[in-house]
């Protein structure tokens, strides 16, 4: 079992919806929560950055993080076109020299006008 | 600010050629990542700097891969002899706390 899955899509949505992007996982010991996004041919961005459990919202981003489930959600509020991109989660057990992010390797969505 | 900086942004070589990718993090920033990206694979981190000390070079495939940070605004990453097998995205992402990271445009290897 891979460390982090996340479903790779393409999930196509209209305009105005709310999308939902998944991540699990498999190590317990991850605290720490990210979501990338990444337009095509550029560099991956942090979106909304999370440590242990709970719910963090920024504008239209919602992060959720369920860990007895090893379960993290973003959602997306009112999509729009401008955010077709593909979507990584990363996450990482600690800090200090161990502890590196692990990606997902993305789910591309699409927002049709 | 400039951001993380990579060049060259597009590099096509023949299998043998030793290649160089080159990184400037964002100033101020002490964690530099080197990474590279594929379809299969997805990113993977090959190795980190903190404070030009390299402290974990456990994804460096094998021994032509090499990383070099001789000072808090430059880092290389150097392939030779480059394989087609080498062929990826490779990011370079900088940060001042471990976990947020931000990421350059990336140099897109091509080896023939």
């Amino acid at each position: 079992q891979k460390e982090v899955e996340q479903d790779p899509g393409p999930l196509s949505v209209p305009e105005g919806a709310i999308v939902s992007l998944n991540c699990t996982y498999s190590n317990s010991a991850f605290q720490y929560f990210m979501w990338y996004r990444q337009y095509s041919r550029k560099g991956p961005e942090l979106l909304m950055y999370t440590y242990s459990s709970g719910n963090k919202e920024d504008g239209r981003f919602t992060a959720q993080v369920d860990k007895s489930s090893k379960y993290i959600s973003l959602f997306i509020r009112d999509s729009q076109p401008s955010d077709s991109a593909t979507y990584l989660c990363a996450m990482s057990s600690y800090g200090g020299s161990q502890g590196n992010l692990i990606f997902g390797k993305g789910t591309k969505l699409s927002v049709k006008p | 600010d400039a951001g993380v900086i990579q060049s060259p942004r597009h590099e096509v070589t023949e299998m043998g050629q030793e290649v160089t990718l080159r990184c400037k993090p964002i100033s101020g920033h002490d964690y530099l990542f080197w990474y590279r990206q594929t379809m299969m694979r997805g990113l993977e981190l090959l190795i980190y700097f903190n404070n030009n000390v390299p402290i974990d070079d456990s994804g460096m495939p094998e021994d032509r891969f090499s990383a070099k940070m001789p000072n808090a605004s430059f880092s290389t990453l150097k392939i030779q002899p480059s394989e087609p097998r080498d062929s990826a995205v490779y990011f370079c992402a900088s940060s001042f706390r471990k976990y947020e990271q931000y990421f350059g445009p990336g140099t897109r290897l091509t080896v023939t």
